[in-house]
C-alpha cells in the first residue's frame, strides 16, 4: 500500500527557520502536495512538486526528490501564525483522484 | 475564503439518526470530494466526484454515502450514526481530476454523535 510518514510534532523559534519532513512508500508518483490547518480551521492549499527540485513561494518553499521518496516544506521568518499542522499528500496510485494524506507535523513557534 | 461552502457549520445529534451535510464548490470546479478529520487525526478521503459522477472511494462506510447534483453542488448522507462517526467533516474542491493535487477545503461541519 501507500504510506507516508512526517514528525508528529515539531518546535522552533520566532523569526527562525524550520524544515518538516515528508517520506512516502507508493508503487506509483504523481507527486507531493503540502497543507496547511491552523486548529478548529479548514486544510489550505500550499504547495506542489510534481518534479524534483525546489519550488518557492514567498517564505515557503517545498522541496522533492523522487529518487529518495522525500519530500520537505522550508519555512522562513518564522511567524507566530505560521504555527499550524502541516500535512504531506499523494495521489493513490490507483486513481489519481483519491488523494492520501499524511498524519500531520504539529508546528508549535516560540517567541 | 476558499470560495468552497459548507452547511451546517455544527451538527449535534443522537445515535441511530441520520444527517446530510451539504457542499458547493468554488465556482467552476467540477470535482468534489469529501474528507473526515476526528480528533487530532489526519484526513481520511471518504469519496469523490466529478461533474456528478463517482469517480474514486476511499474507506466509506456503508453506513455514508453520497452525490453529487447537476448544478455541482453535493450532499453526504450519514445514517445509522454511532458515536465514533463525531468528527469534522470537510468538502474540498479542485478544478477537475487532473488538478486533484491542489483542492481548495471549505470550513467544515462539526457532527458531534451524543
Amino acid at each position: 500500500g501507500q504510506s507516508l510518514e512526517q514528525p508528529s510534532e515539531v518546535t522552533a523559534v520566532e523569526g527562525a527557520i524550520v524544515q518538516i519532513n515528508c517520506t512516502y512508500q507508493t508503487s506509483g508518483f504523481y507527486g507531493l502536495s503540502w497543507y496547511q490547518q491552523h486548529d478548529g480551521g479548514a486544510p489550505t492549499f500550499l504547495s506542489y512538486n510534481a518534479l524534483d527540485g525546489l519550488e518557492e513561494t514567498g517564505r515557503f518553499s517545498s522541496f522533492l526528490s523522487r529518487s529518495d521518496s522525500y519530500g520537505y516544506l522550508l519555512l522562513q521568518e518564522l511567524q507566530m501564525k505560521d504555527s499550524a499542522s502541516y500535512f504531506c499528500a499523494v495521489r493513490d496510485q490507483s486513481s489519481a483522484s483519491k488523494i492520501i494524506f499524511g498524519s500531520g507535523t504539529r508546528l508549535s513557534i516560540r517567541p | 475564503d476558499s470560495g468552497v461552502t459548507q452547511t451546517p457549520k455544527h451538527l449535534i445529534t443522537a445515535t441511530g439518526q441520520r444527517v446530510t451535510l451539504r457542499c458547493s464548490p468554488r465556482s467552476g470546479d467540477l470535482s468534489v470530494y469529501w474528507y473526515q478529520q476526528s480528533l487530532d487525526q489526519g484526513l481520511q478521503f471518504l469519496i469523490q466526484y466529478y461533474n456528478g459522477e463517482e469517480r474514486a472511494k476511499g474507506n466509506i462506510l456503508e453506513r455514508f454515502s453520497a452525490q453529487q447534483f447537476p448544478d455541482l453542488h453535493s450532499e453526504l448522507n450519514l445514517s445509522s450514526l454511532e458515536l465514533g462517526d463525531s468528527a469534522l467533516y470537510f468538502c474540498a474542491s479542485s478544478v477537475d481530476v487532473g488538478n486533484s493535487y491542489e483542492q481548495y477545503f471549505g470550513p467544515g461541519t462539526r457532527l458531534t454523535v451524543t
